[in-house]
Order: C-alpha cells, then sequence, then structure tokens
C-alpha cells in the first residue's frame, strides 16, 4: 500500500492549458508539501500545508494554486502552463509541520510542449 | 541566506571501494540535517537525521557524520545496489518556514560491479 501517492506519473501538454496533479497520503500525517525538481535535480519546496492549512508559499507563481480538502490530500491546479513549468513534481508528508523527516511520493513529470 | 552545497557532484566507484560524500552548509540555526536516497524515477527517500556536531549515524553500510560546517556521508564497501543518488538537506530554526527543507544538488553515485 503505497504512503503517498500522485496522479498522474506523467503529464505532457500544450502552453496554456491548465492541468492538476493530485495527491494523498495514508499515514495519518498532519502536513504535505508539494516540490519542484528540475533538470539539475535540484529539489525545491513550493508549498506547505498543516492540517488543511497553508503555513509555507515560497515564492511561487500564483499560476500555481494548492488546494487541500482534507489533510490526508493536496492537490495542485496550474493556470496557463509555460515552458519553464516543465519539471518533476514531488508531493511529500510529514508527521508534524517540524519535522524534516519527510515521505515522498514517486513524482509527476510535467512535460510542456 | 541559508546554503547547501554536495560534491563530488558525480561519483564512480568499484564495487568494495570505499569513499565518502561532503555536504557543507551555511544556515543561521540549524535544526537538522537530513539525508536522502533518491532512485531513478522515484522520490527521494529519508536515510539519516543529525542533530549536533559530533553525531554520528550509521545504517548497513552507510554512516552520516556532523561537524559545525559539513556532513559526511562515508560508504563502505559499496554494492551495486547503493548506486543512486545521494541528497543533503538542511531544516534551519528561522522563525519563518521552520520546517523548510533546503536542498543540495545531489551526488550521484554509480558502484560497478
Amino acid at each position: 500500500d503505497t504512503a503517498v501517492s500522485q496522479t498522474p506519473k506523467y503529464l505532457v501538454t500544450q502552453m496554456g492549458n491548465d492541468k492538476s496533479i493530485k495527491c494523498e497520503q495514508n499515514l495519518g500525517h498532519d502536513t504535505m508539501y508539494w516540490y519542484k525538481q528540475d533538470s539539475k535535480k535540484f529539489l525545491k519546496i513550493m508549498f506547505s500545508y498543516n492540517n488543511k492549512e497553508l503555513i509555507i508559499n515560497e515564492t511561487v507563481p500564483n499560476r500555481f494554486s494548492p488546494k487541500s480538502p482534507d489533510k490526508a490530500h493536496l492537490n495542485l491546479h496550474i493556470n496557463s502552463l509555460e515552458l519553464g513549468d516543465s519539471a518533476v513534481y514531488f508531493c511529500a508528508s510529514s508527521q508534524t509541520a517540524l519535522s524534516g523527516i519527510q515521505y515522498f511520493g514517486a513524482g509527476t513529470r510535467l512535460s510542456v510542449l | 541566506e541559508d546554503q547547501v552545497t554536495q560534491s563530488p557532484e558525480a561519483l564512480r566507484l568499484q564495487e568494495g571501494e570505499s569513499s565518502s560524500l561532503n555536504c557543507s552548509y551555511t544556515v543561521s540555526g540549524l535544526r537538522g540535517l537530513f539525508w536522502y536516497r533518491q532512485d531513478p524515477g522515484k522520490g527521494p527517500e529519508f536515510l539519516f537525521t543529525l542533530y549536533s556536531a559530533g553525531e554520528e549515524k550509521e545504517k548497513e553500510r552507510l554512516k552520516a557524520t556532523l561537524t559545525k560546517k559539513e556532513s559526511f556521508l562515508h560508504i563502505t564497501a559499496p554494492k551495486p545496489e547503493d548506486s543512486a543518488t545521494y541528497l543533503c538537506a538542511v531544516q534551519a530554526s528561522s522563525a519563518a518556514g521552520a520546517n523548510n527543507l533546503f536542498f543540495g544538488t545531489g551526488t550521484r553515485l554509480t558502484v560497478i560491479p
């Protein structure tokens, strides 16, 4: 049973489209994250939610909008996709907001053409 | 500004050839230093947490150590299954986003049979 699962695994789309990535964790954790990993493998945090509330919002274009319907789910919606959005997006969770021990999903590889 | 630098960028070892990976960090108030392993096409997987200088943690062929400025991941007699990218991350005690993990760009380790 996968602890942190995200869908889809691959996403290929045209510039200007809107797309969503879904994430679910079955670990009972309070905190969930979205990270972006670029082509140089640099992993950078985008958002963090604790018990459905946004606690970290790094400098990310407002075309990216996270939504947490409950503490087990954190989805990422991206409007007006640009070429530079191409990357691998990882969802993660941790037991508390202060824990650095995070459990990652397998990633969603987004390719914007 | 918080910074994490890992070296070397890539490392090729013969099976059984021990070596060390380096993680240098600059952070205002270290809350913890974390080592993760990332296999191709997968999300990072937690390995170790170190909290204070002098601390050491071991797991099978891996041993992580911490000083005030850097951490080492020592690999003793590696096997091909140890091939992966090893990521170092620091968590700072800053007021904003105290659970942020700042990741380095990783060391890609290849162990040749």
